[in-house]
């Protein structure tokens, strides 16, 4: 069974400072990965894939992600954080081999762009 | 498109009651997922379809929860009887088959 593990509750970084959002996974098989945004009250936002390729993946609003299978890990990033990215960040794991659409989502990490 | 769409937004009931959330997916999506997110549980996947057709619903949590998709453009969550431990946010989310979701609004659940 699939799994997602984001170590980090909290992130906090300074406007203009790069960021990172660690995600870890577990797969049988090789992974689809996902990272989504929630902002307060609102429904979660794709920000970008990883399906096969490349391991640096670009997204939308300036984030990217890099997928490392040797580590198991999908981290999100983005060079200059922006007060705007402060939201719930939510990566997710798919296994190829599963033929349903079985999405599991990690706990969340929420993160802090201080002005 | 005007994405995915759950109604209502906000819903607040006695324990006991029958609620029923209502989604409209995004036309042309042949898959649609509902999840309900609280602060000590997270995301749980509760049930998802597949043209229409119910896929798994493993993480439905008791038999008070019920699923149906009549058709391609709807889809309801049922409650019946509510109880407090219900209360959650509940989201409704869609895909055309090529892995990421749009999830809806979501529907804010609580039952007193």
């Amino acid at each position: 069974a699939q799994s997602v593990a984001q170590p980090e509750d909290q992130v906090n970084v300074a406007e203009g400072n790069p960021l990172t959002v660690k995600c870890t996974y577990s797969v049988s098989g090789n992974p689809y990965l996902f990272w989504y945004v929630q902002y307060p009250n609102r429904g979660l936002q794709f920000l970008l894939k990883y399906i096969t390729g490349d391991n640096l993946v670009k997204g939308s609003y300036g984030f990217e992600a890099e997928f490392n299978k040797s580590q198991t890990s999908f981290h999100l990033k983005k060079p200059s954080a922006l007060v705007s990215d402060s939201a719930l960040y939510f990566c997710a794991v798919r296994d190829q081999n599963d033929y349903g659409q079985n999405f599991v989502f990690g706990p969340g990490t929420r993160l802090s762009v201080l002005p | 498109d005007a994405g995915v769409i759950q109604s209502p937004r906000h819903e607040v009931t006695e324990m006991g009651q029958e609620v029923t959330l209502r989604c409209k997916p995004i036309s042309g999506h042949n898959s649609l997922f509902w999840y309900r997110q609280t602060m000590m549980r997270g995301l749980e996947l509760l049930i998802y379809f597949n043209n229409n057709v119910p896929i798994d619903d493993s993480g439905m949590p008791e038999d008070r929860f019920s699923a149906k998709m009549p058709n391609a453009s709807f889809s309801t969550l049922k409650i019946q009887p509510s109880e407090p431990r219900d209360s959650a946010v509940y989201f409704c989310a869609s895909s055309p088959g090529t892995n990421e979701q749009f999830f809806g609004p979501g529907t804010r659940l609580t039952v007193l």
